[in-house]
């Protein structure tokens, strides 16, 4: 069976500090990977996706950064936080190809002081 | 371009009552959409799912939802809840056949009291 990894779960960071989250997939191949963010009631933002190793789209322009190193492996990155990047981040992956559901991550609560 | 407009923030309802969470979506072509519950400081699950075929669709947890396509909504429903379904509930929409980016609405947040 598939399962998707996230950590960490929280994360305390200074402004102005570099950040690193990763996302791993497991028992699937070649998937569709994205990255999330949920800010108090503003729902969910797309902010990255990617269809393949090294492709990595941005949805909106920002502070961050993200790869795909391996072809299951998502990384979100920072080199310098904002207060606004303050949030809950959400690792999702579907298989490729095919229109069905989203399975997401447990999350990072971010908080940047 | 596609769009997601869940009329309501937070809905307050008693166990056992009935509920429906409205959804309204706009796009200029066939749409999939999708509800999904967030339990707190977890990811998000799927309830259920539109991809074509019949306009009422049955999810987990005993919720289904109903495609109006001349009304462009996607409510969801359930006749009675329970204090466990206390949750936030996405309402989302992608692309029929395209590249599967979907968009989600803002939420909105059930709170069912005892």
């Amino acid at each position: 069976s598939q399962t998707i990894h996230q950590w960490p779960a929280t994360l305390v960071q200074p402004v102005g500090s570099p950040l690193s989250l990763e996302c791993t997939v497991e028992g699937t191949s070649n998937p569709n990977l994205y990255w999330y963010r949920q800010a108090a009631g503003r729902g969910l933002q797309l902010l990255f996706y990617s269809v393949g190793i090294g492709q990595i789209s941005s949805e909106v322009p920002q502070n961050l950064s993200a790869s795909r190193p391996q072809d299951r492996q998502f990384i979100l990155s920072s080199k310098k936080l904002l207060l606004s990047d303050s949030g809950f981040y959400l690792c999702a992956w579907k298989r490729a190809g095919a229109d069905e559901k989203l399975f997401f991550g447990s999350g990072t609560q971010l908080s940047v002081l | 371009a596609q769009s997601v407009t869940q009329l309501d923030s937070q809905v307050p309802v008693f166990e056992e009552a009935p509920v429906e969470l409205r959804c309204n979506y706009s796009s200029s072509v066939s749409v999939y959409l999708f509800w999904y519950v967030q339990y707190p400081n977890q990811g998000l699950q799927l309830l259920l799912k539109y991809l074509s075929g019949s306009t009422l669709v049955k999810g987990i947890n005993g919720f289904e939802a109903e495609f109006n396509k001349s009304q462009t909504s996607f409510h969801l429903r359930k006749p009675s809840v329970h204090i466990s379904d206390t949750a936030e509930y996405f309402c989302a929409v992608s692309q029929a056949g395209g590249s599967y980016i979907p968009t989600f609405g803002r939420g909105t947040s059930l709170i069912v009291h005892p």
